[in-house]
């Protein structure tokens, strides 16, 4: 079992539309939590971060549930430019350890 | 915010070479870089954590003496993959933190090993 799981998608929404991603991780001793953006062929991105109580930034809200060890991202009001894919991190012991799930890749349609 | 830059962003070389990649934070000091590579629909693997001034550590699984680093300065990096074979081809990505703690990635490296 990988350790952190994210559901690859292809997500493929209208404009407009709502939208949320789950990722699941293994190791209950995880200790931050973050979403980045990656474009095709380019860095990853720091999109935000996870906190236990969520938080929100614009259209974008983050989850994180420790009793089920997932964390989530809602996207609101989707628009063409939030297309890429989304990675979930998870880091542990220290935060140099940082595990990537896969992404899940979200296309916004007009 | 803080800049990390990779050099080259694109590299093709014969089966049997190396090839040599840097990593630079430009507007601030990196005691501690990190090196990934991601495949084609896969997820980001940590390769090794570059200390300055140290070794490097590597995962589990990645060779130490095919995937030479090499953190001589508190801005530069390097990573050379020694005798590449096509498996090798991949995206290499660096990282490192800046004062803040807050954690950059480089532009990337697409090796193409023919």
């Amino acid at each position: 079992r990988k350790e952190v799981e994210q559901d690859p998608g292809p997500f493929n929404v209208p404009e407009g539309a709502t939208v949320a991603f789950n990722c699941t991780y293994s190791n209950s001793a995880s200790q931050s939590f973050f979403w980045y953006r990656q474009d095709c062929r380019k860095e990853p991105k720091l999109l935000m971060s996870v906190y236990s109580s969520g938080n929100e930034d614009g259209r974008f809200t983050a989850q994180l549930n420790r009793a089920s060890q997932y964390i989530s991202l809602l996207i609101r009001d989707s628009k063409l430019s939030d297309s890429a894919t989304y990675l979930c991190v998870v880091t542990h012991y220290n935060n140099n350890d940082m595990r990537f799930g896969a992404g899940t890749r979200l296309t916004v349609k007009p | 915010g803080a800049v990390v830059s990779q050099h080259p962003s694109r590299v093709i070389c014969k089966s049997g070479t190396s090839v040599k990649i840097e990593c630079r934070s430009l507007d601030f000091q990196a005691t501690t870089m990190f090196w990934y590579r991601q495949f084609p629909k896969q997820s980001l693997m940590l390769m090794a954590t570059s200390n300055e001034g140290s070794k490097a550590t590597y995962e589990q699984g990645v060779e130490k003496d095919k995937f030479l680093i090499n953190h001589a300065s508190l801005t530069l990096s390097t990573l050379t993959v020694t005798s590449a074979h096509p498996e090798d081809s991949s995206f290499y990505i660096c990282s490192a933190r800046d004062q803040h703690g807050e954690l950059f990635f480089g532009e990337g490296s697409r090796l193409t090993v023919l």
